[in-house]
């Protein structure tokens, strides 16, 4: 079935760069979506890209996109200690017409001062 | 717009009672979603809906029911509650294009 797969947690220095992975199994993805989550809060899209691009620029995030080898990537520049936050890989099917979305198990990302 | 609401924040059941979840969206979105979401883990699909008088399972269906009498609104039923469903509910909605829009979530425990 689908499977959407992330690491659980990644810690970094406020100011670097953060690199959070993702990797799915379904090669009929159409869009892939990253969100953000903070505590106590609900989910926040923060950007998304179709399938058939490679990569996707949006201010201090790019996404990249391997489609051969099924790997997402949502890379932070300039990361700051309000970007602490759960960060959620998922994709949309497209063999789905409902737009149900398959969500992997969240990053957490820890900012340090 | 207020987005995708839900209510309450917050509750605490004993097993065995019935409560239901509240979702509204001011959107006039078609597409409606209950989302849970336990600890560590990503969201699991419950139950979805298409449009006004359509709703169908998703990944996670048993114990819960849904209805979808309105395009605003989708609440989620629990009618015998059990400790394997304290977790975090969201609810979402989208029109046509691809993007979902997901409330702040509904923290239950059930003791």
């Amino acid at each position: 079935g689908e499977d959407v797969e992330q690491s659980l947690f990644l810690s970094v220095r406020e100011g670097d760069s953060s690199v959070i992975n993702c990797t799915y199994t379904d090669s009929s993805s159409t869009y892939l979506y990253w969100y953000k989550q903070e505590p106590g809060a609900g989910l926040q899209l923060l950007t998304y890209i179709f399938s058939n691009m490679d990569m996707k620029q949006d201010q201090r995030l790019t996404v990249l996109l391997n489609k051969k080898d099924k790997h997402l990537s949502l890379r932070i520049a300039d990361t700051q200690t309000g970007d602490s936050a759960i960060y959620f890989c998922a994709e949309k099917s497209g063999s789905s017409n409902t737009g149900k979305l398959i969500f992997g198990q969240g990053t957490t990302l820890q900012v340090k001062p | 717009n207020a987005g995708v609401t839900q209510t309450p924040k917050f509750r605490i059941l004993k097993i065995g009672q019935s409560m239901t979840l509240q979702c509204t969206q001011d959107m006039n979105h078609n597409y409606m979603y209950w989302y849970r979401q336990d600890p560590g883990m990503g969201l699991k699909l419950i139950y979805y809906s298409v449009g006004a008088g359509i709703t169908d399972k998703g990944e996670v269906p048993n114990g819960y029911n849904v209805s979808r009498s309105t395009t605003e609104d989708f609440p989620l039923r629990l009618e015998l509650a059990a400790p394997s469903q304290t977790s975090v509910y969201f609810c979402a909605s989208r029109l046509s294009t691809d993007t979902q829009y997901f409330g702040p979530g509904t923290r239950l425990t059930v003791l």
